[in-house]
């Protein structure tokens, strides 16, 4: 099955830096990959996702890249704000039977932003 | 969170005895999955449905079972609680219908083993 390491496991950053959490991956026949963030308490959350076909997306602060060589994903956030601080889940998926796609998760990126 | 309840949000319970959770959706998603996390080993797969009692093992079901008889309610079961068992769990939705292939999340239960 799918492999998904995520590092690292914890980022301290200062307030109005850039973070960058990146994950691997080991099939190459997963074509779609979410990122998601837990805030404390809650259920995780989709906060942007790539297909294999892009190398790159860009929503306002967040921005997700794809190696498919090299089977690598990255999260870069800009100009990091304390209620960025959360957990942060990458997930590499395949579509499966049925039509959706069942994701394999890493194991978490506790990020905390110092003000 | 998107039309998903789970109950109970907290259970202490002890070793040996059946535990039933229950994932309530009013968003009519096709696919409904159920998630442990744990320290350390983010969020894995035990069960999924893909419809009313259409359902698949994920990567760690074994000591769960699952039943789904409605669209909107996804069961899942502890035989015999261990603890091991001890853990929060998360149950989803997602539906290939839509346009993004998202899961949305319930707000977990948290459940300890003695």
């Amino acid at each position: 099955g799918e492999n998904v390491e995520q590092h690292p496991s914890t980022l301290s950053v200062q307030e109005g830096d850039s973070a960058v959490i990146k994950c691997t991956y080991s099939d190459s026949a997963s074509n779609y990959f979410p990122w998601y963030k837990q805030e404390l308490g809650k259920g995780p959350q989709l906060i942007i996702d790539i297909r294999s076909n892009v190398g790159e997306k860009k929503d306002q602060r967040i921005a997700v890249t794809l190696n498919k060589t090299a089977k690598h994903f990255s999260l870069h956030i800009t100009e990091t704000q304390p209620e960025d601080s959360a957990v942060y889940f990458c997930a590499a998926s395949m579509k499966a039977s049925g039509g959706s796609y069942i994701p394999t998760f890493g194991r978490g990126t506790s990020l905390i932003v110092h003000p | 969170d998107a039309g998903i309840t789970q109950s109970p949000r907290h259970k202490v319970t002890e070793t040996g005895t059946p535990v039933t959770l229950r994932c309530h959706q009013t968003e009519n998603h096709r696919y409904m999955y159920w998630y442990r996390q744990d320290p350390g080993h983010g969020l894995r797969l035990i069960h999924y449905s893909y419809g009313v009692k259409d359902t698949d093992k994920g990567e760690v079901s074994d000591g769960y079972s699952v039943s789904r008889s409605k669209t909107e309610d996804f069961l899942l079961t502890l035989e015999s609680a261990t603890s091991s068992q001890t853990s929060v769990y998360f149950c989803a939705i997602s539906d290939p219908a839509r346009e993004r292939n998202e899961q949305f999340f319930g707000p977990g239960t948290r459940l300890t083993v003695l």
